[in-house]
Parts: structure tokens; C-alpha cells; sequence
């Protein structure tokens, strides 16, 4: 079955620029979580989304970073202005019932953003 | 959440039971204690999970001391496909993953 699926896979961008991040959370999937991945390191919280409603964004590490669910389905993470310390793997993962973070998260492959 | 002790790095021989150890001395009794594991260049893969008692599941068993204060993954018969880096976490509420165990399964 479709799991999670994250475009781009890869994306160079230069200092400044704006980025967007698509996320594909299972169809069905109440719940779906962002998370950044910097080389060498654990998966770090970012953002969660309940439907369309975003109940947690305390791990976005500045006002660049912002996050939507519109419709409740397809999730965007878009930062702005980038600077190189934002290079990253970016992670979505999304979980079937409301019980949120205990609930058994399925990841996507991420994507990989390189500032230059 | 409770922070979580693992050894950075383990080596099991491929077909042997890989054991893999987890402190988690500060644990409070609403926490459960998750086991993900991350191949490489791939996402965070769910293994199991637990409150008190001990789990098992297709992919592993999970074993959790009396007093809760650490478990043990137990992978009973490790193939090459295992090796990826594994990561305890203790949590009622978001998922923190720390730096977790490279488990390399050699032949």
C-alpha cells in the first residue's frame, strides 16, 4: 500500500530563497508531524497537525519556518530566506487516529535540503 | 520526557539475537517506552512499544525491567537488513529521539 510520500526528494536552494516541502501523509491519517533531521543527528519535532488544525509548532526554529494542512490531506513546510545552518533532512510522518504523538507514526523518505 | 542512555554503536553476528539496551532511570509512571529504527538514507521505521509489560511482535521483543527504569530490544534472529541506527524513546507526548545505537549485522 502507499505509505508516506515526500517531493522533493532533493532540493539545492541558494541563501535567500524561499523553499516548499510537500508531504503526502496515508490517505485516512488523522494526525501528521514534521520533523528536521540535521546530518549525524536524531530526528528533531518541528510541527503537528490534527486535520487541518495545527496544535503544536514549538519545535519551528523561527518565524521563517511555517507550516499548512488546508484541507486536512497534503501538508506544505515552506521557510523562507534561507540560511545554510536550515540544511537538513525534512521529515513527515503521519499517524491514523487522534491520539497524536503516542500513536504509531509512519515516516516518509524525507528531503533533503542543501543551502548553498 | 525522560531522558534515555544507549551505547552509541553494536555489532551482532548475522542469524544471532541482537540485544540492544536502554536506561531510562528518570522514566515516570505515564510514560511508554517507543523503539524506532532509521536505516540509512530512509525514514524512521516504528518497531514497538510498551508500558509495563514485556511486547512482542513480528519485527522484535521488547523486555522492561520491574521497576521500569530499562528495557532491552531483542531482534531474535538479526539479518543484514537490520543494520540501521536504533533509537529508544521514552514519552507520553512528542517523540525526542536522541542520538540512538548503530547496530551493524555482519556476516
Amino acid at each position: 500500500g502507499a505509505g508516506v510520500s515526500q517531493s522533493p526528494r532533493y532540493k539545492v536552494a541558494k541563501r535567500g530563497q524561499d523553499v516548499a516541502l510537500r508531504c503526502d501523509p496515508i490517505s485516512g491519517h488523522v494526525s501528521l508531524f514534521w520533523y528536521q533531521q540535521a546530518l549525524g543527528q536524531g530526528p528533531e519535532f518541528l510541527t503537528y497537525f490534527q486535520n487541518e488544525a495545527q496544535l503544536d509548532k514549538s519545535g519551528l526554529p523561527s518565524d521563517r519556518f511555517f507550516a499548512e494542512r488546508p484541507e486536512g490531506s497534503v501538508s506544505t513546510l515552506k521557510i523562507q530566506r534561507t540560511q545554510q545552518e536550515d540544511s537538513a533532512v525534512y521529515l513527515c510522518a503521519s499517524s491514523l487516529r487522534l491520539a497524536g504523538f503516542t500513536d504509531t507514526q509512519y515516516f516518509g523518505p524525507g528531503t533533503r535540503l542543501t543551502v548553498l | 520526557d525522560a531522558k534515555t542512555t544507549q551505547p552509541p554503536s553494536m555489532d551482532c553476528a548475522e542469524g544471532r539475537a541482537a540485544n540492544l539496551p536502554c536506561n531510562h532511570s528518570t522514566i515516570s509512571g505515564n510514560e511508554y517506552v517507543y523503539w524506532y529504527r532509521q536505516i540509512h538514507s530512509q525514514g524512521p521505521q516504528y518497531i514497538i512499544h510498551g508500558l509495563k509489560n514485556n511486547e512482542t511482535n513480528e519485527m522484535a521483543s521488547l523486555i522492561i525491567t520491574e521497576d521500569r527504569k530499562s528495557s532491552t530490544l531483542i531482534l531474535p534472529h538479526a539479518t543484514l537488513r537490520d543494520t540501521a541506527v536504533y533509537y529508544c524513546i521514552v514519552t507520553n507526548d512528542k517523540l525526542v529521539f536522541g542520538a540512538g545505537t548503530i547496530l551493524r549485522v555482519k556476516s
